[in-house]
């Protein structure tokens, strides 16, 4: 079946300017996450959705960083006036359950910000 | 400390070695281990996930947790030039909610 899809898989962006990456969850996983992975880096954790329970945004490093996902389905993470350190690539992963040690992961969008 | 440690290679290995892949982590509430693989430019892939100690074997690879001492371990058979890739490892805690990943490992296996 269909995986987790993301787009888009490059975006180079202006400093200051919003940015908007969406995320594509495998039908039926209840449970969403983003993560950002900058070079040499480890997995950061951003943000997490469990079906309509309240997001877990403890991991969102700034105000400048949102995200929502409709209908339990699909996600958008929304980077407003980005920073050259907002640079780097950003996974999303769906878990069939609220276990998440099951994460199935999209390929990723890579930011740039110039 | 960080919650999960990893040394971050690169490790090289011939076609065929035997490959031990190791983490360490800080917090006792983990109960779920996880490993994944990573190409370049390419999003990590589930390989296998424990819970608890134990040994959990999937073909050419064996996950070993030890809770004693915070260590996981992923075992790679005959190794391939095809498994060259970073390998990450997580953990989380009974609830499912709390992972925390690893740097990862850089992982060469040379034809």
């Amino acid at each position: 079946g269909a995986g987790v899809s993301q787009s888009p898989s490059n975006k180079v962006t202006e400093k200051g300017k919003d940015v908007e990456l969406r995320c594509d969850p495998i039908s039926g996983h209840t449970a969403l996450y983003w993560y950002r992975q900058s070079l040499g880096q480890g997995l950061e954790f951003l943000i997490y959705f469990q079906g309509n329970s309240a997001p877990d945004k403890s991991g969102l490093p700034s105000d400048r960083f949102s995200a929502e996902r409709t209908g339990g389905s699909v996600s958008t993470l929304t980077i407003q006036r980005t920073q050259q350190e907002d640079s780097a690539v950003y996974l999303c992963a769906s878990s069939p359950g609220g276990g998440g040690y099951e994460q199935y992961f999209g390929p990723g969008t890579r930011l740039t910000v110039t | 400390q960080k919650e999960v440690e990893q040394d971050p290679g690169p490790l090289s290995v011939p076609e065929g070695a035997i490959v031990s892949l190791n983490c360490t982590y800080s917090n006792s509430a983990f109960q779920y281990f996880m490993w994944y693989r990573q190409y370049s430019r390419k999003g990590p892939e589930l390989l296998m996930y424990t819970y608890s100690s134990g040994n959990k074997e999937d073909g050419r690879f064996t996950a070993q947790v030890d809770k004693s001492s915070k260590y996981i371990s992923l075992f790679i058979r005959d190794s391939q030039p095809s498994d060259s890739a970073t390998y990450l490892c997580a953990t989380g805690d009974n609830y499912g909610q709390n992972f925390v990943f690893g740097p990862g490992t850089r992982l060469s296996v040379l034809p």
